[in-house]
């Protein structure tokens, strides 16, 4: 079936340092990629996706480039701010109105 | 864009009673909605599907008698937990597409968080 995995957190990194979090996927066919953000208290939001391979995906600085060849879905954001302090997921779906599949989540932590 | 509306988003009740969390389209249709939980530090859990005019897809584990599904329209499905006890704290996030956007973008309420005392 499908899933996804992505590094495990917490990450913490300092204000305008360089942000990589790994995401890779296992799943038939075609699928749509997705990264969700959740900040403390609240739902999932939309961060950014990518529905065919190649494409990238970006958003308030993030981006996340479709790879095919890897499974991969890496998310990158060259210079974090405190404000992105969250939890971010990655996740797919297949073709059709079907659920999102997700990884774990990751933490992050961004100090001043 | 497509908005997902989630009532309540905190409830506290006592052990034994039933709670109910009701998710709205807003704007849009939505024949299908699905309910994710999630527990403190950890990803979500798709419990079930819920489909308009029909009854829910659980996932497997999840128990139908206890988290009953209604989607009784084409903008709203509902979620009772039924007798609740502590173990049923969680957070509760429904989702929806509108399928008339970008394909295969789900949009997530803000959730429901219930604490069973």
């Amino acid at each position: 079936g499908n899933s996804v995995t992505q590094m495990e957190g917490p990450v913490t990194l300092s204000e305008e340092a360089f942000l990589t979090i790994n995401c890779t996927y296992t799943a038939t066919g075609y699928p749509s990629l997705f990264w969700y953000v959740q900040y403390p208290g609240e739902g999932l939001q939309l961060l950014l996706k990518a529905t065919k391979a190649d494409d990238k995906g970006s958003n308030k600085g993030f981006e996340a480039t479709y790879r095919k060849e890897t499974t991969s879905f890496h998310l990158e954001k060259g210079s974090v701010q405190v404000s992105d302090s969250a939890v971010y997921f990655c996740a797919l779906s297949s073709s059709g109105n079907t659920p999102l599949v997700f990884g774990k989540g990751t933490r992050l932590s961004v100090i001043a | 864009g497509a908005v997902v509306s989630q009532h309540p988003s905190r409830v506290i009740c006592k052990s034994g009673t039933s709670v109910k969390i009701e998710c709205r389209s807003l704007d849009f249709q939505a024949t299908t909605m699905f309910w994710y939980r999630q527990f403190p530090k950890q990803s979500l859990m798709l419990m079930a599907t819920s489909n308009e005019g029909s009854k829910a897809t659980y996932e497997q584990g999840v128990e139908k008698d206890k988290f009953l599904i209604n989607h009784a329209s084409l903008t709203l499905s509902t979620l009772t937990v039924t007798s609740a006890h502590p173990e049923d704290s969680s957070f509760y996030i429904c989702s929806a597409r509108d399928l008339s956007l970008e394909a295969n973008v789900l949009t997530f309420g803000a959730g429901s968080r219930l604490t069973v005392l």
